[in-house]
């Protein structure tokens, strides 16, 4: 299986600073149709996973655009330009190009 | 709006099944994937297979090979997870979600949490 590494694992902010959230894969992400299947998603506490990012850099509907992705191959990164205090949760790298699909660890963002 | 409800939670004994339920509204059932994660307490997302609404078509991890099984009713735009043989570690909270890899369709059930106690 794709291994998904993810750092740091705790992320603790300031309100209204930028945060990084890195995203490693053990393999290429770039499926044989030319497209790379890397989502990030948000899980708050006590809530259910949303995805914020499909295909390295979509944002999903109603996702603000203060959250960016970028990258390729096997390194992502997961982008928040200032932090608000509903960003609080654990964000997920998730590969779907590769069988089975798998996720990352979790990056725990708290603030300071 | 789009949501999936999914049935409530459940306590088992080890060795039985658990069926978790999954019902969609707010857009076309058969037009995308049932994925099913699980969630064990305090730890991460973890995928087990999805359906294919519109021809029942099923993909599992191959740790879950033998013991899962995923069906739909489409008359009910409802999907369905069995899990048999529960051990401990199969405590956890199962989500479904109707996932599109290539456009922003993401809804996730609010979750259901099996407990497996003797």
């Amino acid at each position: 299986d794709v291994v998904m590494t993810q750092s740091p694992l705790s992320l603790p902010v300031t309100l209204g600073q930028p945060a990084s959230i890195s995203c490693r894969s053990s393999q290429s992400l770039v499926y044989s149709d030319g497209n790379t299947y890397l989502n990030w998603f948000q899980q708050r506490p006590g809530q259910s996973p949303r995805r914020l990012i499909y295909k390295v850099s979509n944002r999903d509907s109603g996702v603000p655009d203060r959250f960016s992705g970028s990258g390729s191959a096997t390194d992502f990164t997961l982008k928040i330009s200032r932090v608000e205090a509903e960003d609080v949760g654990v964000y997920y790298c998730m590969q779907g190009t590769h069988w089975p699909p798998t996720f990352g660890q979790g990056t725990k963002v708290e603030i300071k | 709006q789009v949501q999936l409800v999914q049935s409530g939670a459940e306590v088992k004994k080890p060795g039985a099944s658990v069926n978790v339920s999954c019902k969609a509204s707010g857009y076309t059932f058969t037009a995308y994937y049932i994925h099913w994660v699980r969630q064990a307490p305090g730890q991460g997302l973890e995928w087990m297979g999805w359906i294919n609404p519109n021809r029942g078509g099923t993909r599992y991890a191959q740790k879950f090979q033998g013991r899962v099984t995923m069906t739909r009713d489409t008359s009910i735009s409802t999907a369905y997870m069995e899990l048999r043989n529960l051990n401990s570690d199969d405590s956890a909270v199962y989500f479904c979600a109707s996932l599109d890899s290539t456009t922003n369709h993401d809804c996730w059930g609010q979750g259901t949490l099996v407990t497996v106690s003797s």
